[in-house]
């Protein structure tokens, strides 16, 4: 069953440091979030894409994050600037089509020192 | 705005006992979706169940049912027949509906359940 991919699983960065989180979504999916994950709190929604833009952003994703979709396979989210609050697991999901389920990522755990 | 409850932190039960985890919604929109995602302890969400807002029917797929009551806005999930791989925190969430490139999940705190063997 195909499935959504994120790398690294773990990342371990100095905190100022620009950050990374790659994501292959499943390859007909149309529509694209990233979400997180603070440790032992609930999935907060980040950040939605849609035909090559940003659909919705949450209060979370400030100006520090951005989104990209560099090519028709990878779906990035990175952070510029990384603060100690930013320690957290990191999902990305996908969809094929509006109404349909996401399917997540096994996540990205983000380790800020 | 969207909230999920989930009352229940956390549950424990002995293997085989049935357990019910609770849910309840808040929104404006006249159409949406609810689901449910399980968490194991390895860390990834995994889709059980999506319902839509106007379709009440009560769902049941193996040892796993779930009980749609809109009228509570309640989205309730049944294990019975509980088993320890059911051990996982268990999130509900929501979404308006035909939102185009934007479903964005609202989730519950979550419940953590444990099965004891």
């Amino acid at each position: 069953e195909p499935e959504v991919t994120q790398t690294p699983s773990h990342q371990v960065t100095q905190m100022g440091q620009e950050v990374i989180l790659r994501c292959v979504p499943i390859s007909n999916h149309l529509y694209f979030y990233w979400y997180r994950q603070i440790l032992g709190q609930k999935v907060e929604f980040l950040v939605s894409f849609y035909n090559n833009e940003i659909s919705e952003k949450s209060e979370i994703f400030d100006d520090q994050f951005s989104v990209e979709r560099p090519d028709g396979s990878n779906f990035t989210l990175k952070i510029r600037s990384t603060k100690l609050e930013d320690s957290a697991m990191y999902f990305c999901a996908s969809s094929d089509r509006a109404g349909q389920p996401q399917h997540f990522g096994d996540g990205t755990r983000l380790s800020i020192l | 705005a969207q909230k999920v409850t989930q009352a229940q932190t956390e549950i424990s039960v002995v293997e085989k006992e049935d357990v019910t985890l609770d849910c309840v919604y808040e929104t404006r929109d006249t159409t949406y979706y609810l689901f449910w995602y399980k968490q194991p302890p390895s860390g990834e969400l995994v889709f059980l169940i999506r319902r839509n807002s106007f379709d009440e029917q009560n769902e049941i797929s193996g040892r796993y049912s779930w009980n749609f009551q809109k009228s509570t806005s309640s989205f309730n999930f049944t294990i019975t027949a509980s088993q320890v791989v059911d051990s996982a925190v268990y999130f509900c969430a929501l979404s308006e509906a035909f939102n185009f490139g934007n479903e964005k999940l609202t989730f519950g705190t979550g419940t953590r359940l444990t099965i004891i063997p």
